[in-house]
């Protein structure tokens, strides 16, 4: 069955401090890996996507990172700022069937907040 | 903005009524997905179409139903409706072929 668990579930930081979220996957055959950022009742938006061939994609203050033999990724913020306070959401895409799309497994996000 | 438009953006009904909610996917997507969100949960994966056709089916009640139409479009249609049922609901689109996923800004149905 096709799984994404995402750590931790919620986050605290000071603004200005790094973090780091993880994401680990049993998902095949696989096609990608996207980072997406949901503010509170908006949709989520992509940060990031990663095919199996690359292993760092950055956005800015956004890096993450993939590493297919172990299937797990990790979203690296840098410098963080208040407005980065919001779910992140881990999506791996399985390769469908011929001609049947592809099939999107969701991670229940990490809820960060970035605090004074 | 993602490319994918949803309908209406607010929609507040009575208990027991019936509500279509509409997504146009981004030009060219052949897939559109649908989720829904309920207060401070994750999102909860409901149907996806893939060029007209039903491709998979998640935690989608049976008072639900969805279609995609051949201009690609899709519409979700919630009936018998319940308080239960307020949430965001959600589409996203996307191409074959692993281009992941855009979303929508989500309806946000409120069942009184």
């Amino acid at each position: 069955k096709n799984q994404v668990e995402q750590s931790p579930q919620s986050l605290i930081i000071l603004e200005g401090k790094n973090c780091t979220l993880q994401c680990n996957y049993t998902v095949s055959p696989f096609s990608n890996l996207r980072w997406y950022k949901q503010d509170t009742g908006r949709g989520p938006v992509s940060l990031t996507i990663m095919t199996f061939s690359e292993n760092t994609k950055s956005n800015g203050r956004y890096t993450a990172t993939l590493d297919a033999d172990t299937k797990q990724s990790s979203l690296h913020i840098t410098a963080s700022q208040l407005s980065d306070s919001a779910s992140y959401i881990c999506v791996v895409s399985a390769w469908g069937l011929t001609g049947g799309g592809n099939k999107l497994t969701f991670g229940t996000g990490t809820q960060l907040k970035v605090e004074l | 903005d993602s490319g994918v438009t949803q309908t209406p953006k607010h929609l507040i009904t009575a208990t027991g009524q019936r509500v279509t909610l509409r997504c146009s996917p981004r030009s060219g997507d052949l897939s559109v997905y649908w989720y829904q969100q309920s207060l401070d949960q994750g999102l909860q994966f409901l149907i996806q179409y893939y060029n007209g056709e039903e491709r998979a089916k998640g935690n989608i009640l049976e008072r639900f139903s969805a279609q995609q139409f051949p201009d690609l479009h899709s519409e979700l249609n919630l009936s018998s409706l319940e308080l239960g049922d307020s949430a965001l609901y959600f589409c996203a689109s996307s191409v074959e072929g692993g281009g992941g996923a855009f979303f929508g800004q989500g309806t946000r149905l409120t069942v009184v």
